[in-house]
């Protein structure tokens, strides 16, 4: 069945730093994948989307990959800043329209 | 309206109970869907609505969970003989439904649903 795969635990990082976040997608092709953000008490709100045949997509201080060999995407903050402390969650969209989540990756930016 | 909107935000009842979680999506927004958050989990799809009519009911655990949206507008989640597995948030999402790859979901705070 179809799977995704975050890094479960919390990545701390330095504000200034670029957080590097990691999601191994199934094997289905072609790939769609989206990044979005959760915050405590919230719904998830969208930020990026990728599509297969793109290396990688940006957008302000954000920036995703996808690596169709490793069936892996990441995603990049750069010059992070401790309001983009959240839960991070990828999904793939496999054509059924309901996308489908992964656990998520807390990310902590100290100041 | 603005955004999607979900009540109530906050629900307890006890096992056994019967439940109603509402959705009110963005206006135009012809897909609508349902998903489940437990606590550091991500959303568990539940169902997806297409109109009126429920295009993948597939996520459902069983048949205590229903859901209509009888006027492709509103949506109603509906669990009966509620457990106390069923506690979780649950998020409502609508889309315009664009074609595969191009479909960006915009989700409602949640209803956090606690059965004791």
């Amino acid at each position: 069945s179809q799977k995704i795969e975050q890094n479960s635990e919390a990545l701390n990082i330095q504000e200034g730093k670029t957080a590097t976040l990691t999601c191994n997608y199934t094997n289905y092709s072609p790939a769609y994948l989206q990044w979005y953000r959760q915050d405590p008490g919230r719904g998830p709100v969208f930020l990026l989307l990728i599509r297969e045949n793109e290396k990688e997509k940006r957008k302000e201080r954000l920036k995703v990959t996808f690596d169709t060999t490793l069936k892996q995407s990441l995603f990049h903050i750069t010059a992070s800043q401790p309001a983009d402390s959240a839960t991070y969650l990828c999904a793939q969209d496999t054509g059924r329209r309901a996308l489908t989540f992964g656990s998520g990756t807390r990310l902590q930016v100290q100041p | 309206g603005a955004g999607v909107s979900q009540t109530p935000s906050n629900k307890v009842t006890e096992k056994g109970k019967y439940v109603e979680l509402r959705c009110d999506p963005i206006s135009g927004h012809t897909a609508l869907y349902w998903y489940r958050q437990s606590l550091g989990q991500g959303p568990e799809f539940l169902i997806y609505f297409q109109g009126t009519g429920a295009a993948d009911d597939s996520g459902l655990p069983n048949d205590r969970f229903f859901a209509v949206r009888p006027e492709g507008s509103v949506s109603t989640l509906k669990i009966q003989r509620t457990e106390r597995g069923d506690s979780a948030v649950y998020l409502c999402a609508s889309s315009p439904d664009r074609e595969v790859g191009a479909n960006v979901l915009t989700f409602g705070a949640g209803s956090r649903l606690t059965v004791l």
